[in-house]
């Protein structure tokens, strides 16, 4: 079993859609990263959370410490949000982060 | 501020040649990660430097790789004698500070052995 992990693997979503992609761990973390990597391109950094909710535009994160458990929304989708999300955590021992699998989203127009 | 740069983005090496892949931090940034992502896989961790040391390189290939972060200079990961499962998007984040709590990423370097 990994120690991230992410559901669900894939989303198709119409564009408008309210999506949600969810990342469990099983780990002690000091904190968590939402990470999106668009085809053939580099990484980008969306969030950092130790806790709470962040929002960013369209884009809102939220951590549960004590469930061990975050999700990233997007509201009103649309098709350039279409690229892969990862969840990263840092754990509290050590200064690696340890990566979900991702979830590829296409947003169809 | 500019970002982390990695250099060069696309690289291309037929089979037992060096790659040499190049990653100069953020301005002020003295902590350095590696993360190798294999086609169709997820990203993994391979090496943390300082500057002039390797604090974690529980991630690297046991042959063949090394890493080195100098006083002066980018940080670099070498890879001898490549071989075609070395092919893979090499990315870099960069830290201000220990803990590694806050990274910042590099666009890549997409390794391709022919």
């Amino acid at each position: 079993k990994n120690e991230v992990e992410q559901s669900p693997q894939n989303l198709t979503a119409q564009e408008g859609e309210f999506i949600t992609i969810n990342c469990s761990y099983s780990v002690g973390i000091s904190a968590l990263h939402w990470l999106q990597q668009h085809p053939g391109g580099g990484i980008v950094s969306l969030f950092m959370l130790s806790s709470g909710k962040k929002k960013h535009g369209r884009l809102i994160a939220t951590i549960n410490i004590q469930e061990k458990h975050s999700s990233l929304h997007i509201t009103a989708s649309h098709p350039r949000d279409s690229a892969v999300y990862i969840c990263a955590v840092k754990e509290t021992s050590g200064s690696r982060l340890t990566f979900g699998e991702g979830t590829q989203l296409t947003v169809n127009p | 501020n500019a970002g982390v740069m990695q250099n060069p983005r696309h690289l291309v090496r037929r089979r037992g040649q060096e790659a040499r892949l190049r990653c100069s931090p953020m301005k002020g940034h003295s902590h350095v990660y590696w993360y190798r992502q294999l086609p169709e896989e997820g990203l993994k961790f391979m090496v943390y430097l300082q500057k002039e040391n390797i604090i974690d390189e529980s991630g690297m290939p046991k042959e063949r790789f090394s890493a080195e972060f100098p006083k002066e200079g980018p940080s670099i990961l070498r890879i001898q004698q490549v071989v075609r499962g070395d092919s893979a998007a090499y990315f870099c984040a960069s830290s201000p500070r220990a803990g590694g709590s806050e990274q910042y990423f590099g666009p890549g370097t997409r390794l391709t052995v022919t």
